[in-house]
């Protein structure tokens, strides 16, 4: 089944310790998404890459980074990961055009900072 | 900015009762409304979406939502819940290409 894939579903990290967390599509859209969610929060959009294009919220911390090289996958690099970074991620992909974009999610990945 | 408001963040129900989530938004322009659900250990999933024509739309497992647009408004409603409805659901607005703000999401728990 075409899906959206991330790995590894938990990580734990060290204060600081630069972490990548990833994410793969067998969808073939060409935009994706990475989601920050809080316990008890709405997700909260973090950036975006339509096709090659990455697309900043202005509000996302320079801490976070992104990377997509190719259309299949997209990585969330958290340079220096704080405590307040603890956090269910998400990635979405959609496809643009025609009807509004249905956003399709991966299962997260919940990161643990120590 | 926009905002998307979900009351009452626990619901607790028996099964058969009637189910009702009020969704706001503020967002001034044209706007998409969805409602997702994510089930216990799943990722999230669309329940439903509008975008234009009959307000009134349905979708997956006998769910339905209603768009007003003077209320600035999209609740979600089943009539008749089952056990396998606990979910946390959320209510989603789209706006400005291709970005989502949610609301905080109702976590429901229908009791058998």
């Amino acid at each position: 089944d075409a899906m959206v894939i991330q790995n590894p579903r938990y990580q734990v990290t060290q204060f600081g310790k630069p972490v990548t967390l990833s994410c793969s599509q067998t969808l073939n859209h060409n935009v994706m998404y990475w989601y920050q969610q809080k316990s008890s929060q709405a997700p909260k959009l973090l950036f975006h890459y339509y096709d090659k294009d990455f697309n900043n919220e202005a509000d996302t911390p320079d801490n976070f980074q992104s990377r997509r090289p190719n259309t299949s996958f997209c990585f969330l690099d958290i340079r220096s990961p704080g405590l307040g970074d603890a956090a269910m991620y998400l990635c979405a992909t959609s496809r643009e055009g025609g009807d509004p974009e249905t956003q399709y999610f991966g299962p997260g990945t919940r990161l643990l900072v120590l | 900015a926009q905002s998307v408001s979900q009351h009452n963040h626990h619901v607790i129900l028996s099964e058969a009762a009637s189910l009702e989530l009020g969704c706001n938004y503020s967002y001034g322009g044209t706007v998409n409304l969805f409602w997702y659900v994510q089930y216990p250990g799943q990722h999230l999933q669309l329940l439903l979406k509008y975008f234009s024509g009959d307000p009134l739309v349905k979708g997956i497992k006998g769910f339905e939502a209603e768009f007003i647009k003077s209320k600035f408004s999209f609740n979600l409603r089943k009539p008749s819940v089952q056990w396998s409805d606990t979910a946390e659901y959320f209510c989603a607005v789209s706006y400005g290409n291709n970005r989502l703000a949610f609301g905080k999401g109702n976590q429901v728990v229908v009791i058998p």
